[in-house]
């Protein structure tokens, strides 16, 4: 069965710190990972998307997020954080093979000034 | 390249009521995947459609349905509402390769009373 997990509810950083917001996934086959963003009462803006190749991916707004076969994770990092990240943060997958998505359920990330 | 659209943005009905929402995809998109939203829960898939044909449905009971039109816009039905209904309902659309993005709308905040 397919799934992702996103440990963290809630994860707070100072800004200008680095952050991580943590994903791990079980997918039959070969994994598409992508990161999606969402501000209050917004719909869900994508980030970025791991499809093949580079294992470090590089997406909007200074995010990346690293694919780690072994440990069947997609972390999303960003080097210095900003207040104006502060939002909601999912993980998703999809299997090569199929054409559902599957999301975890979400974590919400603050920055602190 | 309008985006995705969906309507109406806020709804409130009570119990035993039903409710039809409606997503307009971004040109040339010919899948549509609605999703529901709730605190704790994240996004809860409910199904997909692709050429006017439910291509995926998830774990949802019978009172959910939906239909696909040959422009590809969607509806989305509810009948006999329970207050656990109660969520954001998103819309998505992608032009239907697995390893396209989805595009997602503002979404219809649901409120049952």
């Amino acid at each position: 069965a397919q799934s992702v997990a996103q440990p963290e509810d809630q994860v707070n950083v100072a800004e200008g710190n680095p952050l991580t917001v943590k994903c791990t996934y079980s997918v039959s086959g070969n994994p598409y990972l992508f990161w999606y963003v969402q501000y209050p009462n917004r719909g869900l803006q994508f980030l970025l998307k791991y499809i093949t190749g580079d294992n470090l991916v590089k997406g909007s707004y200074g995010f990346e997020a690293e694919f780690n076969k072994s440990q069947t994770s997609f972390h999303l990092k960003k080097p210095s954080a900003l207040v104006s990240d502060s939002a909601l943060y999912f993980c998703a997958v999809r299997a090569d093979t199929g054409n559902q998505f599957y999301f975890g359920t979400g974590t919400s990330l603050t920055v602190i000034p | 390249k309008a985006g995705v659209t969906q309507t109406p943005r806020y709804l409130i009905k009570t119990r035993g009521q039903q409710v039809t929402l409606s997503c307009s995809p971004i040109s040339g998109h010919r899948s549509v995947s609605w999703y529901q939203q709730t605190p704790g829960q994240g996004l809860q898939f409910l199904f997909e459609y692709f050429s006017e044909t439910q291509r995926n449905k998830g774990n949802f009971p019978g009172r959910f349905s939906g239909r696909q039109f040959s422009n590809s816009r969607s509806e989305m039905n509810v009948s006999t509402l329970e207050l656990g209904d109660s969520a954001l309902y998103l819309c998505a659309s992608t032009p239907g390769d697995s390893n396209e993005k989805l595009f997602f709308g503002s979404g219809t905040q649901l409120s049952v009373l």
